[in-house]
């Protein structure tokens, strides 16, 4: 079955640490997203990437960083410098723009991730 | 720039009643609207869609018209059960771009 896997489902880290969260999809899909996900807040995008070695910042991109080397997969990692890392981080795929204009996103299950 | 406001919750129900969560968009140009619903502990899965004016997306009993006029795209379902437990969020997309309400919890009690 496609579907995005998203790995580890929870993390916990030491504060000052980087940390890292995969995002795998077997979709076939050009864009992928990470987005932040906080109580009562919705979700904002951190980034997204439209093609492989090519991404953008979302609403929230400061103390993270991105890569995007292959199509499957597009790891976030959560700098040091991000004040308030802990959250529920939500990654996503669709089709690319302009091939189908009003397909929707597909997400993974999220890992959260606490920082102490 | 684009913004959706839902209505806060969190909304409790005995099952069998009637649901609506509403929403309501701020864009400029046309945008897709959407609702995803969000299980414990999982990803947000899409739920119905409208692309355009006066459409009506619908799925699993749920429903939402696009009201350009009032800018609106109110979710409703007639009957719900204890499975519709769960967050939903509004959305809509214009360009690249997909922006979320906050999101309303719903508990269906049996």
């Amino acid at each position: 079955d496609g579907g995005i896997t998203q790995s580890p489902k929870y993390l916990f880290r030491k504060e000052g640490q980087n940390v890292t969260l995969s995002c795998e999809q077997n979709l076939n899909h050009d864009a992928m997203y990470w987005y932040r996900q906080d109580p009562g807040q919705g979700l904002r995008l951190i980034y997204y990437s439209q093609i492989v070695n090519d991404f953008q910042k979302g609403d929230i991109a400061e103390g993270y960083s991105v890569s995007r080397e292959k199509k499957e997969s597009f790891p976030l990692t959560v700098t040091s410098a991000q004040k308030n890392p802990t959250a529920f981080y939500l990654c996503a795929s669709r089709v690319r723009l302009g091939f189908q204009r009003n397909s929707p996103l597909h997400f993974g299950n999220g890992t959260r991730l606490t920082v102490t | 720039g684009n913004s959706v406001t839902q209505m806060e919750g969190p909304v409790t129900l005995s099952e069998e009643a009637f649901l609506t969560i509403n929403c309501t968009y701020t864009a400029t140009g046309y945008p897709s609207l959407f609702w995803y619903v969000q299980y414990p502990g999982e990803g947000l899965q899409l739920l119905l869609k409208a692309t355009k004016a006066d459409d009506k997306g619908s799925n699993k009993g749920f429903e939402a018209t696009y009201r350009k006029e009032t800018t609106s795209f109110h979710l409703e379902k007639g009957s719900v059960q204890v499975s519709d437990s769960a967050v939903y969020f509004c959305a809509l997309r214009d360009d690249y771009k997909l922006s979320f309400g906050a999101g309303t919890t719903v508990t269906v009690r049996a």
